[in-house]
């Protein structure tokens, strides 16, 4: 049991440059999310998933597209990367009746 | 406005010391859940301990125990007995609803040393 896994856990990326950072679990949980943190922000939402399928923005979205084709796998893309989206992103995950969200071990992203 | 407030940067504390991190919430949701996570150096999250609107009792995990005072919209950790190993990044969040669904709202954070 894996619990959530993230790919790749580093990358550095030029402007301009397009990449996905994958998500995986295999807690069969319904619920998934992105976030991104930055020194002195705490940890905050970019997009989120209810279910297969289902997508919805949190509070910092924007430059940022995700996809759920599959229960199990949440995408998130960067399809023109910029230095303000230097940052280390962590996915979650989550069912309903759990008391805890569950992350992934985190990406470290830098944008030149 | 913030919906959580996490008002000390840093705190340091003794070993075997009780240390108290203050978490201050704000919503109009009768239902909703505090969490405490836990980050250390290596960088992940680690779960520590929840509280429901609608428990009674303060909630406790081992060292950790959540002194939730609902009037005053505070959800405080309490770590007994600190540890070198309790040395990390505390984050206290809110999840609004009964649902598990809704994401969670983080607070910027606790840094806590434990000095030897």
């Amino acid at each position: 049991n894996a619990g959530v896994t993230q790919t790749p856990k580093f990358r550095v990326l030029k402007t301009g440059q397009s990449m996905t950072l994958l998500c995986a679990q295999d807690m069969n949980h319904e619920y998934m999310y992105w976030y991104r943190q930055d020194p002195g922000m705490g940890l905050r939402l970019i997009h989120y998933s209810v279910g297969e399928g289902t997508t919805a923005k949190g509070e910092v979205p924007d430059g940022y597209n995700v996809s759920r084709l599959k229960k199990q796998n949440f995408l998130l893309g960067l399809e023109s990367a910029a230095p303000s989206q230097t940052s280390v992103y962590f996915c979650a995950s989550t069912d309903s009746g759990d008391n805890e969200q569950f992350f992934g071990p985190g990406t470290r992203l830098t944008v030149l | 406005a913030q919906k959580i407030t996490q008002t000390q940067p840093g705190m340091f504390v003794q070993e075997k010391e009780a240390v108290t991190l203050d978490c201050t919430y704000d919503t109009s949701d009768p239902s909703y859940g505090l969490f405490w996570y836990k980050q250390p150096s290596s960088g992940e999250m680690i779960f520590l301990i929840y509280q429901g609107s609608y428990d009674q009792q303060n909630a406790t995990e081992g060292r950790y125990s959540l002194n939730f005072q609902k009037a005053r919209k505070s959800a405080n950790l309490v770590i007994s007995a600190s540890q070198l190993g309790d040395s990390a990044m505390y984050f206290c969040a809110m999840r609004e609803g009964y649902s598990g669904n809704t994401p969670l709202v983080f607070g910027k954070g606790t840094r806590l040393s434990v000095i030897a």
